[in-house]
């Protein structure tokens, strides 16, 4: 079946520092990749996607890369602000639904 | 777009009584809604899969006379908690996809039941 895992947290940064959320995961066929995050009291939102190998997803800064040779769709920003704190969650697409990682928690200090 | 609401937002109910929570579409029409449950500080698991005019389609485990899905409309799908315990104090999220044939799925902001 399908299955996403995820680095565990909790992870906690200075502000401008690099982020790195590992992300690898196993599928039947050719799924759509996904993080999402979850600010505190709320529900998920769509950070990125990628829907095929190669494919890199970007958005506020944060990127991954679809690497279909390592299974892999890890999640980068390059500087990360206090309001980047949040808990991140990589999925996958499969049989139209998706699996999650298990979430990291992520805190920015300032 | 894709904007998906849940109502209420937090809960507090007796045991032993039914709470419904939701789930709404206010900008497109959702073929398929999802619910979801998470636990403190845990992944979401999906619970029930429910698509507009048939039955849900409940996950491995999940007691489906005990969760109660309605998926009326394209854009309103209900979960009904019935005879709640202590133990299903959750917060339960719900997402909705437009398409069929389509992957993403649009999450709503979550209700937080609590079951004293």
């Amino acid at each position: 079946g399908n299955s996403v895992t995820q680095m565990e947290g909790p992870v906690t940064l200075s502000e401008e520092a690099f982020l790195t959320i590992n992300c690898t995961y196993t599928a039947t066929g050719y799924p759509s990749l996904f993080w999402y995050v979850q600010y505190p009291g709320e529900g998920l939102q769509l950070l990125l996607k990628a829907t095929k190998a190669d494919d890199k997803g970007s958005n506020k800064g944060f990127e991954a890369t679809y690497r279909k040779e390592t299974t892999s769709f890890h999640l980068e920003k390059g500087s990360v602000q206090v309001s980047d704190s949040a808990v991140y969650f990589c999925a996958l697409s499969g049989d139209y639904k998706l699996s999650f990682g298990a979430g990291t928690t992520v805190t920015v200090r300032a | 777009g894709a904007v998906v609401s849940q109502h209420p937002s937090r809960v507090i109910c007796k045991s032993g009584t039914s709470v419904k929570i939701e789930c709404r579409s206010l900008d497109f029409q959702a073929t398929t809604m999802f619910w979801y449950r998470q636990f403190p500080k845990k992944s979401l698991m999906l619970m029930a899969t429910s698509n507009e005019g048939s039955k849900a389609t409940y996950e491995q485990g999940v007691e489906k006379d005990k969760f109660l899905i309605n998926h009326a409309s394209l854009t309103l799908s209900t979960l009904t908690v019935t005879s709640a315990h202590p133990e299903d104090s959750s917060f339960y999220i719900c997402s909705a996809r437009g398409r069929r044939g389509t992957y993403e799925q649009y999450f709503g902001p979550g209700t937080r039941l609590t079951v004293t």
